[in-house]
């Protein structure tokens, strides 16, 4: 079956702690994406990545950091700089002759 | 730029009732426009979406909408409710293929007996 995992599903960080949440696509789909959802506030764009060892900075990305080595895999690190960092993840993504996204099942990451 | 109004944040219908969930959009470049559902602790499942041609377009489980350049416009429709419709819903704007989403700040959709 074809489509976005994300993993952990519950993630907790300690204060200080950088931590990695992971998304993997085999939907052959060059672009990738990182959302944060809070609650009343809709998705927000962290980061994107059209291709391969290429990414932008959306909306919000300070206090996050991402990297494209392999077209499959877009893994987002919530550093120790993102002073609230909980929230619901989301990674998406899409063909670049296409212009639907698609989601993962989401990370919820929580704060100890 | 572009942004995505949702209005009302909270929806209540009865089981059968129309269900109208408002979107206005603004964009500088012919939009494409989306609604997608979520379910609780779930990721985002596009219900349809408007690129170009037709305004009127159908999706999955019987909703629909219709894109109305002149009001800037995407409200989704569907005529009969049902328990499983109850989830949130976001109204989303892109610029094109493998471009930025912008999404509203959804509205969720509460189905009663």
């Amino acid at each position: 079956d074809g489509g976005i995992t994300q993993s952990p599903k519950y993630l907790f960080r300690k204060e200080g702690q950088n931590v990695t949440l992971s998304c993997e696509q085999n939907l052959n789909h060059d672009a990738m994406y990182w959302y944060r959802q809070d609650p009343g506030q809709g998705l927000r764009l962290i980061y994107y990545s059209q291709i391969v060892n290429d990414f932008q900075k959306g909306d919000i990305a300070e206090g996050y950091s991402v990297s494209r080595e392999k077209k499959e895999s877009f893994p987002l690190t919530v550093t120790s700089a993102q002073k609230n960092p909980t929230a619901f993840y989301l990674c998406a993504s899409s063909s670049t002759r296409q212009e639907t996204q698609y989601f993962g099942p989401g990370t919820r990451l929580l704060v100890l | 730029a572009q942004s995505v109004t949702q209005l009302g944040s909270h929806v209540s219908v009865s089981e059968g009732a129309l269900v109208l969930l408002r979107c206005n959009y603004s964009s500088s470049v012919p939009p494409y426009l989306f609604w997608y559902v979520q379910y609780p602790n779930q990721g985002l499942q596009l219900l349809l979406k408007y690129t170009t041609g037709a305004t009127l377009v159908k999706g999955i489980n019987g909703f629909e909408a219709e894109f109305k350049k002149s009001e800037t416009s995407f409200h989704l429709t569907k005529p009969s409710a049902h328990m499983s419709d109850a989830a949130e819903y976001f109204c989303a704007v892109s610029a094109g293929t493998a471009s930025k989403l912008t999404f509203g700040t959804g509205t969720r959709l509460q189905v009663t007996l």
